[in-house]
């Protein structure tokens, strides 16, 4: 499978916990974004990656929300001290151009007790 | 903040039929628009996409129409079957980077 992958595909935590997520982008792909997905709603933006550098983030991704892409490749997205209205799926996607097609991958569903 | 929706929450149509689904957008300056469709529990799945030097585009069973006069995309699928049932969601550019979802539409194909 070459397409985006994201691991864990399931997270239950409690309260206060922390949590990482990982994505793995298509082979080849300089951008790397998050989003994230409640119920009956359409994704939103949360950061982007160019190769390493991270270049623009929401003011959805509060400072418990630290995000990381240190070779270029992989990408993680750790929550901080979570809290119940954290629950949602976190989606990732990857392009390889400017402005081009973003792939997504399945989505890691979060669920804060 | 530009914003990007759809006229109609819920779609149901009878499997054969061909189906319409619409969106709005506000952003004038917005040239490049994708379509998503999205199954229970997984991510969203590229469809077809369209750029704003275009009006028509089409794929396999699928068309997007674009009216820049109105703001007004549209995806059509021809001969829909029970596998079309999904969530389709809008999507545009915005600033070259990340895109910008509307609410989305629930298409449910019947036997």
């Amino acid at each position: 499978d070459t397409g985006v992958s994201q691991d864990p595909r399931h997270k239950i935590t409690k309260r206060g916990q922390n949590v990482t997520f990982r994505c793995d982008p298509i082979s080849e792909h300089n951008r790397l974004y998050w989003y994230r997905q409640t119920l009956g709603q359409g994704p939103e933006f949360l950061t982007y990656f160019q190769n390493e550098a991270q270049l623009e983030k929401s003011r959805l991704l509060s400072d418990r929300f630290s995000a990381e892409r240190p070779k270029g490749s992989f990408s993680t997205l750790e929550i901080q001290r979570t809290e119940q209205g954290d629950s949602a799926m976190y989606l990732c996607a990857s392009s390889l151009l400017i402005a081009d097609t973003q792939y997504f991958g399945p989505g890691t569903r979060l669920t804060v007790l | 903040g530009e914003s990007v929706g759809l006229h109609l929450p819920t779609l149901s149509v009878q499997e054969g039929d061909n189906s319409i689904i619409n969106c709005a957008y506000s952003n004038s300056a917005s040239d490049y628009f994708i379509w998503y469709k999205q199954e229970s529990g997984k991510g969203p799945q590229f469809i077809i996409d369209i750029r704003s030097n275009m009006d028509k585009r089409q794929g396999q069973r699928v068309t997007v129409l674009l009216n820049k006069t109105v703001k007004h995309l549209s995806l059509q699928i021809a001969a829909t079957q029970p596998g079309d049932s999904a969530v389709y969601f809008c999507a545009e550019i915005e600033g070259a980077q990340k895109l910008v979802f509307g609410q989305g539409t629930r298409l449910t194909i019947n036997p």
